[in-house]
């Protein structure tokens, strides 16, 4: 049980478009969503936390307006990476969380998706 | 705040030598949770352990120890009859006490990559 997928797991766009990558827990309600950045050979970096039908809370440094955090359902968070730049090319991932049953709520993270903004 | 120091960047070991990475954490909290995970080169995070604060027992698990020191704020992880496929990036990383919500966040320590040379 606790598996968390993402959409995609590659993706390779042009500097100005935007993208949508998608974090689902498959069989479970994930209250709260976590999105990291990782660059290349470094470590995760929290960008924002997310819980279900409320806004995310953003990590100080890291643009709202860039990186648009969406938690509409219990089991589905998407990011958009807005007006992409080479910069912005990393490795996202994400992690649910489930508060059902007693704490501590563990952290089941998805297998990430790399994204090469050319 | 919190802080998680993984000192080793980079660790190669023959394969079938015993091979310790190190972890030591900084917080205020007086309740807390460590955890170790893998990153093998595909990227997806593994998790391996879960200790909370209150729990200075040593684990053992097949060819996995760790050691957690509160007196040196160290949770140490060893690897014993290194195998190749114990090559991967380990991160150590600490989370405060969970809330309710399961919004807490975890610190990441900035990793150390493993090599094991057949």
């Amino acid at each position: 049980g606790a598996v968390v997928s993402q959409h995609p797991s590659r993706v390779i766009c042009k500097s100005g478009t935007s993208v949508k990558i998608e974090c689902r827990s498959l069989d479970f309600q994930a209250t709260t969503m976590f999105w990291y950045r990782q660059f290349p050979k470094k470590s995760l970096m929290l960008m924002a936390t997310s819980n279900e039908g409320s806004k995310a809370t953003y990590e100080q440094g890291v643009e709202k307006d860039k990186f648009l955090i969406n938690h509409a359902s219990l089991t589905l968070s998407t990011l958009t990476v807005t007006s992409a730049h080479p910069e912005d090319s990393s490795f996202y991932i994400c992690s649910a969380s489930s508060t059902s049953g007693l704490p501590p709520y563990e952290q089941y993270f998805g297998p990430g998706t790399r994204l090469t903004v050319t | 705040a919190q802080k998680v120091t993984q000192a080793q960047t980079e660790i190669s070991v023959v394969e079938k030598e015993d091979v310790t990475l190190d972890c030591v954490y900084e917080t205020r909290d007086t309740t807390y949770y460590l955890f170790w995970y893998k990153q093998p080169p595909s990227g997806e995070l593994v998790f391996l352990i879960r200790r909370n604060s209150f729990d200075e027992q040593n684990e053992i698990s097949g060819r996995y120890s760790w050691n957690f020191q509160k007196s040196t704020s160290s949770f140490n992880f060893t690897i014993t009859a290194s195998q190749v496929v114990d090559s991967a990036v380990y991160f150590c990383a600490l989370s405060e006490a969970v809330s309710n919500f399961g919004n807490e966040k975890l610190t990441f320590g900035t990793g150390t990559r493993l090599t094991i040379i057949p």
